[in-house]
C-alpha cells in the first residue's frame, strides 16, 4: 500500500541553525509533493509544492528537494527562528499527508 | 486571500446523532476535500469533490456521506455518530486537484459522547 512517511516525530534545535526534515514514501509514483505548516489548533497552512522533474525549491529561508530515485522529499529552513516552531507536513498530492514533524526552535 | 470557513470550531454530539459539519469556500475553487486528523495519524481522506453534485471516496469514508449541491459550499455528514469518529475535522479547497497548494479552513473539532 502507499506510505508516506516523515521519520521524525519532533526535532529540536537552537536558533539561527538549519533545520532539516524528512520525508519518504513508498508505493507511489507522486507528480509532486507538498510541504505544509500547522499550528497548534489550526489547519495546515500551504507553503510550498515540488513537482517531480524539479531538483529544487525555494521560497525565502525555506528550500524543499525531492529526489524520486530515493523517494524522498527533504525541507530545509535556514537562519531558524522561534517564530518558525510548529508542526510540519508533508503532503503527497494533498492525498496522503505523513503524520507531521513538531519542530521546536529554542532561542 | 482564500477563505476556507467551518461552520463551528468545537462540537459535542451523542453517540447515534446525525451530524452535519459545513465547510464554504469564497475563491470558485472546483475541489474540496474532507479529511480527519488524530494524534500519530496525521490527516487522512475521507471525501473529495472536484465539481458540483460530484463526490469520490478517500481512504476512510467508512461512517461518513458527503454533499455538494453548490460550488462553495461541502458537507460532511455522519449518518450515526459514534465515539470512534471523534476527531479534529478539516476542510480544504484547491484550484486544481493537481499542481496547487491546499487551502484548509481552522478545524471543527467533534466529540461524540
Amino acid at each position: 500500500s502507499q506510505k508516506i512517511e516523515q521519520n521524525s516525530e519532533a526535532l529540536n534545535i537552537q536558533e539561527g541553525k538549519t533545520a532539516t526534515l524528512t520525508c519518504n514514501y513508498t508505493n507511489y509514483s507522486p507528480a509532486y509533493l507538498q510541504w505544509y505548516r500547522q499550528d497548534p489548533g489550526r489547519g495546515p497552512v500551504f507553503l510550498l509544492l515540488i513537482r517531480e522533474n524539479e531538483k529544487e525549491k525555494r521560497k525565502e529561508r525555506l528550500k524543499v528537494t525531492f529526489d524520486t530515485t530515493l523517494k524522498q522529499s527533504l525541507f530545509h529552513i535556514t537562519a531558524s527562528q522561534p517564530a518558525d516552531s510548529a508542526t510540519y507536513l508533508c503532503a503527497l498530492r494533498g492525498m496522503r499527508f505523513g503524520a507531521g514533524t513538531r519542530l521546536t526552535v529554542k532561542p | 486571500d482564500v477563505k476556507v470557513t467551518q461552520s463551528s470550531r468545537y462540537l459535542v454530539k451523542r453517540t447515534g446523532e446525525k451530524v452535519f459539519l459545513e465547510c464554504v469556500q469564497d475563491m470558485d475553487h472546483e475541489n474540496m476535500f474532507w479529511y480527519r486528523q488524530d494524534p500519530g495519524l496525521g490527516l487522512r481522506l475521507i471525501y473529495f469533490s472536484y465539481d458540483v453534485k460530484m463526490k469520490e471516496k478517500g481512504d476512510i469514508p467508512e461512517g461518513y456521506s458527503v454533499s455538494r449541491e453548490k460550488k462553495e459550499r461541502f458537507s460532511l455528514i455522519l449518518e450515526s455518530a459514534s465515539t470512534n469518529q471523534t476527531s479534529m475535522y478539516l476542510c480544504a479547497s484547491s484550484l486544481q486537484i493537481d499542481s496547487y497548494g491546499y487551502t484548509f479552513g481552522s478545524g471543527t473539532r467533534l466529540t461524540v459522547v
